[in-house]
């Protein structure tokens, strides 16, 4: 069964700091990889995602994620965080056909930006 | 375009009374996901319905749970006798997934359910 680990439950970093969300995920063959943002009373908004290929893919509002098969991981990272970047990021496994393309999803890591 | 779009945003209800979440996909999607997105829990996937096949209900927790989709667009996510433990967020999602390929799911934003 895929499964996905957000070590983190909640990060802190100031305005201006370099940014690292860890996700270590389970699955029996080649993952598809999301990671997703929720803002307060907000659904989910797809920041990225891996397929294939390169295994560095960028995503939107600057965020990037690199896909590690040797440590099954794809953690999101930002160089540079913005206080509007303050909100709960979510990681995802699958879809596949075998798991009818639903995602599962880590437990989150809330982000908290100082100013 | 439009994306995802659900009603009502939030849904205070009493213990044992039925409710009905609504769900209005991305045009020309063709599947849609319920999921369910609780504290303690995370999000939860519930329901899967994919074009005319026979949804996929492996994710729904008890038999009060039930989901439909009419002429492959709009989906209703019914709870009846609703309980406290259902009181939650409810996220529907679309996507092109199986036809197209691509896999990526959108989702709306949410009904909060709140049992009393």
């Amino acid at each position: 069964a895929q499964s996905v680990t957000q070590p983190d439950i909640h990060i802190t970093v100031s305005e201006g700091a370099s940014l690292e969300l860890r996700c270590n995920y389970s699955y029996g063959a080649t993952p598809y990889l999301f990671w997703y943002v929720q803002s307060p009373g907000q659904g989910l908004q797809l920041l990225l995602k891996y397929f294939s290929g390169d295994t560095l893919v960028q995503g939107i509002k600057g965020f990037e994620a690199e896909f590690k098969r040797s440590q099954s991981s794809f953690n999101l990272r930002k160089p540079s965080v913005h206080w509007s970047d303050a909100a709960e990021y979510f990681c995802a496994v699958g879809p596949s056909r075998a798991s009818n393309y639903k995602l599962t999803f880590g437990k989150g890591t809330l982000l908290t930006v100082n100013p | 375009g439009a994306g995802v779009s659900q009603s009502p945003s939030n849904k205070v209800t009493e213990k044992g009374k039925d409710v009905e979440l609504r769900c209005d996909p991305i045009s020309g999607h063709t599947a849609l996901y319920w999921y369910r997105q609780s504290l303690g829990q995370g999000l939860e996937f519930l329901i899967y319905f994919q074009g005319n096949s026979a949804p996929d209900k492996s994710g729904l927790p008890s038999d009060r749970f039930s989901a439909e989709r009419t002429g492959g667009s709009v989906s209703t996510l019914t709870i009846q006798r609703t309980q406290q433990e259902d009181s939650a967020v409810y996220l529907c999602a679309s996507s092109l997934a199986g036809t197209s390929g691509s896999y990526e799911q959108y989702f709306g934003p949410g009904t909060r359910l709140t049992v009393t």
